[in-house]
């Protein structure tokens, strides 16, 4: 059974970077057709979608966040990895990963929280 | 960007009751369209994709319809597990936007 696990940052400063990753297991990564999703939702609020990466290294951003955005994949431990730049309170939400299933997203990781404050 | 709208915010039923929610797009977007469950501090579950095709192991209480821009999640007779938030997405284009949100709670 495919399992997603995030792992971010916690707290990051205002201005700085923030960073999540997500770790596959039960599945490779390298399985071609499939994108692999960030979604985050701020407390209390809906979802947003951030944006996506196949295992070719190809991307799609949500222009919102595009500037400031950046998807990466690590074939070699299972590994994709969010980078958001220049952070504000408005970024603090819950970052969960997930992976494609038919046209959906059919597996997610457990989410993890990212807050920004000084 | 395609925006999308659901109707109604929130919604109070009861047990046994049927539910309909609407979700509607900005643009048509045929029927790339995914409904998700959540429930507090758990990630959405996968509920229908491609507007009316049930995702592997979720209960045939639940159906999807609607082609274009306008959509509909029913669920025939509600359960006391059913009661949580529903997200439509679109997967039409990008940014594959989410609705946001029917918060579906017990009368």
């Amino acid at each position: 059974q495919l399992q997603l696990q995030e792992s971010g940052s916690g707290l990051v400063k205002p201005s700085q970077t923030l960073s999540v990753t997500c770790t596959v297991s039960g599945g490779s990564i390298n399985t071609g057709g499939y994108s692999w999703t960030w979604i985050r939702q701020p407390p209390g609020k809906g979802l947003e979608w951030i944006g996506y990466i196949y295992h070719s290294g190809t991307t799609s951003y949500n222009p919102s966040l595009k500037r400031r955005l950046n998807i990466s994949i690590d074939r070699s431990k299972n590994q994709f990895s969010l980078r958001l730049s220049s952070v504000t309170a408005a970024d603090t939400a819950v970052y969960f990963c997930a992976r494609e299933v038919a046209t959906g997203l059919g597996y997610w990781g457990q989410g993890t929280l990212v807050t920004v404050s000084s | 960007d395609i925006q999308m709208t659901q109707s109604p915010s929130s919604l109070s039923a009861s047990v046994g009751d049927r539910v309909t929610i609407t979700c509607r797009a900005s643009q048509s977007i045929s029927r790339y369209l995914n409904w998700y469950q959540q429930k507090p501090g758990e990630a959405p579950k996968f509920l229908i994709y491609a507007t009316s095709s049930l995702q592997s192991g979720v209960p045939s209480r639940f159906s999807g319809s609607g082609s274009g821009t306008d959509f509909t999640l029913t669920i025939s007779s509600l359960q006391p597990e059913d009661f949580a938030t529903y997200y439509c997405q679109q997967t039409y284009s990008t940014p594959y936007s989410f609705g946001q949100g029917t918060k579906l709670e017990i009368k």
